[in-house]
């Protein structure tokens, strides 16, 4: 059974540059599917962020997709977010999320982490 | 893209049906049957309880069903419970490998 975890800095401050990781478990990255970030604000609903394949291929939502580099690390059943240029309208849940391929659904979910943006 | 457009909140009775709706556009919900949904109770993360307009995941009660008119997605729950009172949102392809989520609807069961 898959299971993913996400991990990184709960606190950071305008300007800096943001990076998560996911740890996946109970399957491989290298498999056929895309592996997603999509954060939810305070009080707010799901933005999907980007999402990467095994092979390198990358897809982002356009509202971020000139401060957001999303990477998988095949040899640590990982993939990881990088967020540049923080403000506080970063401040969110990130969740990590496995996306079937081509369908464009996410079926597994990490549990989420909570990134606050502040100086 | 602009999120689909669902209500923000709906409310109803143990044991009534209610549907919550997913506007979008041709480019996205109108576009593609590639509408999931998904349920997020307080605190938790979100689950799939649809996938592809109609499709239920293993383990998803059959008191969920999904269906699609034009640039409008619908999710259907049946013989509501008090464990059904949660956000919901949609989520549809949006062309160029992108995808989008709805505003998000809650649902509250009275």
């Amino acid at each position: 059974q898959v299971q993913l975890q996400e991990s990184g800095p709960g606190l950071m401050k305008p300007s800096e540059t943001l990076s998560l990781t996911c740890t996946v478990s109970g399957f491989s990255v290298r498999s056929h599917y895309f592996w997603g970030w999509i954060r939810q604000p305070p009080g707010k609903g799901l933005q999907w962020i980007g999402s990467v394949y095994p092979g390198g291929t990358t897809h982002y939502d356009e509202s971020v997709e000139s401060r957001a580099i999303v990477s998988a690390d095949t040899a640590n059943n990982q993939f990881s977010l990088r967020l540049t240029s923080l403000t506080a309208a970063d401040t969110a849940v990130y969740y990590c999320a496995r996306q079937v391929t081509n369908l464009y659904y996410f079926d597994a979910w990490g549990q989420g982490t909570l990134v606050t943006v502040s100086s | 893209q602009s999120a689909p457009t669902q209500p923000a909140s709906l409310s109803a009775s143990p044991g009534q049906s209610i549907t919550i709706s997913c506007t979008g556009t041709n480019s996205d919900v109108g576009n593609y049957d590639l509408v999931s949904w998904y349920q997020q109770h307080p605190g938790r993360a979100p689950q799939l309880i649809i996938y592809e307009v109609n499709k239920r995941p293993s383990g998803i009660s059959g008191r969920f069903s999904g269906s699609r008119s034009g640039n409008t997605a619908s999710l259907t729950i049946s013989g509501l419970q008090a464990e059904d009172e949660a956000d919901y949102y949609c989520c549809s392809c949006a062309g160029r490998s992108t995808l989008v989520f709805g505003e998000g609807t809650r649902l509250t069961v009275l």
